[in-house]
């Protein structure tokens, strides 16, 4: 266990809807990162948040978004979904922002499936 | 930004016989670089790192080395088991980016 936490970890809907994935970091850890894992794809970066602030920013659509709460958990939104949004889609959170000694670990994932 | 260039794509190899991959960062200023291993539909998971003023590290049957000077950095995984068989990433990151990672290896040991 990573201590890292997600949910759901099965979504199942169709396109044109919109989803909200949630995260909630390893106890003590202010960062957040969201990946999207495609079929036998690798880990693509979508975003990352630091104690409540966007951080950073990488191959995210602008029908995705995302934020990180007061309370450290984050939420990621996907709108307007198309077939190709089907993934597994994976949370990490790390200690701080990046550096030396700074792992990052990861959740379980949600698989989200659009039919 | 940080790039990442992790090969083979694939690798297939004996039981008990080694398995190596490597990974290539272009940014000079990288100083972290972890392994993570992902077995199928499961989570990434860390399983060795190094820094930037090491230049290797071994954990058992798995090693790390890194050439700062070349800006690559290997795996090496000796007596390899059937159970070492999955996708591993390579990753660098700094002070200032996120981390990134290699596009994968898809390790098969066959028994």
């Amino acid at each position: 266990d990573s201590g890292v936490t997600q949910t759901p970890k099965h979504l199942i809907t169709a396109t044109g809807q919109r989803v909200t994935l949630r995260c909630s970091p390893r106890s003590g850890d202010l960062s957040v990162y969201w990946y999207q894992q495609s079929l036998d794809q690798g880990l693509q970066f979508l975003i990352q948040y630091y104690n409540g602030e966007e951080r950073a920013k990488g191959n995210i659509l602008e029908r995705f978004s995302a934020q990180q709460f007061p309370d450290l958990h984050s939420e990621l939104n996907l709108s307007s979904l198309e077939l190709g949004d089907s993934a597994l889609y994976f949370c990490a959170s790390s200690v701080s922002p990046g550096g030396v000694d700074q792992p990052q670990h990861f959740g379980d994932g949600t698989r989200l499936s659009i039919l | 930004g940080e790039n990442v260039e992790q090969h083979p794509s694939t690798l297939s190899v004996q039981e008990g016989d080694s398995a190596v991959i490597k990974c290539t960062y272009s940014d000079s200023a990288s100083n972290y670089f972890p392994w993570y291993k992902q077995e199928l539909g499961k989570r990434p998971q860390l399983i060795i790192d190094i820094r930037s003023n090491v230049g290797e590290k071994k954990d058992q049957r798995i090693a790390v080395t890194l050439n700062k000077t070349a800006k690559h950095f290997s795996l090496h995984i000796t007596e390899t088991q059937p159970e070492d068989s999955a996708v591993y990433f390579c990753a660098a990151s700094n002070w200032n980016n996120d981390m990134r990672f290699g596009a994968g290896t898809r390790l098969t040991v066959k028994p």
